[in-house]
């Protein structure tokens, strides 16, 4: 099964600021099959991204998604306080599908 | 409204059975593949099981591979989950999720639309 790394394990940012999360897989895959989503403690997640750059519906383009074979980034150009969460990454090319760990996001 | 609502947890003995159903509504549900991700308490998300549109790709995690069967019945706008064997750390949240974007796809994707969620507790 491909193994996601996230990095940082938790990012200390201020509402302002810009997000950079990564996610790094154990071997590259072809496609960009690809998805990052946010979750907020209590909900269930939401996602984000997918096809490893396009925006899900009603994702504000401030969230942005890039990479490919094994190096994937998750960039939040001006993060705001509904922002702050965790985020998960997700490879869905390969059998068993695989989520990262998550990178929690927390106010600074 | 776009909705999926999970049911049938509760609490069960290590090496008991739960069935989790699935009830989707507001989308055309035999289009779209479904799969199960669950989250232990304080901890991330795991994939469980899916299963495209017309049933004939079907993925588990090696942790309940022979142990848990996944199953749709389009008829019904409904999904399953039969849990056998049950271990202690399969304790955890089960979410219901779909595909919505990609119909009738031949593999599994990402999924846009989640329930809310069904706690199922293995403990004697």
């Amino acid at each position: 099964e491909i193994v996601l790394t996230q990095s940082p394990g938790t990012l200390s940012l201020s509402p302002g600021q810009r997000a950079t999360l990564s996610c790094r897989a154990s071997q590259s895959f072809s496609g960009n099959y690809f998805a990052w989503y946010q979750q907020k403690p209590g909900q269930a997640p939401r996602l984000l991204i997918y096809d490893s750059s396009s925006r899900a519906i009603g994702i504000p383009d401030r969230f942005s998604g890039s990479g490919s074979g094994t190096d994937f980034t998750l960039t939040i150009s001006r993060l705001e306080p509904d922002d702050f969460a965790v985020y998960y990454c997700q490879q869905y090319g390969y059998s068993p599908l695989t989520f990262g760990q998550g990178t929690r996001l927390e106010i600074k | 409204e776009v909705e999926l609502v999970e049911s049938g947890g509760g609490l069960v003995q290590p090496g008991g059975s739960l069935r989790l159903s699935c009830a989707a509504s507001g989308f055309n549900f035999d289009d779209c593949d479904m799969q199960w991700v669950r989250q232990a308490p304080g901890r991330g998300l795991e994939w469980v099981s899916g299963l495209t549109w017309d049933s004939g790709h079907i993925g588990y995690a090696d942790s309940v591979k022979g142990r848990f069967t996944i199953s749709r019945d389009n008829a019904k706008n409904s999904l399953y989950l039969q849990m056998n064997s049950l271990r202690t750390e399969d304790t955890g949240l089960y979410y219901c999720a779909g595909s919505l974007s990609v119909p009738k796809s031949l593999y599994f994707y990402a999924v846009d639309v989640w329930g809310p969620g069904t706690t199922v507790t293995v403990s004697s």
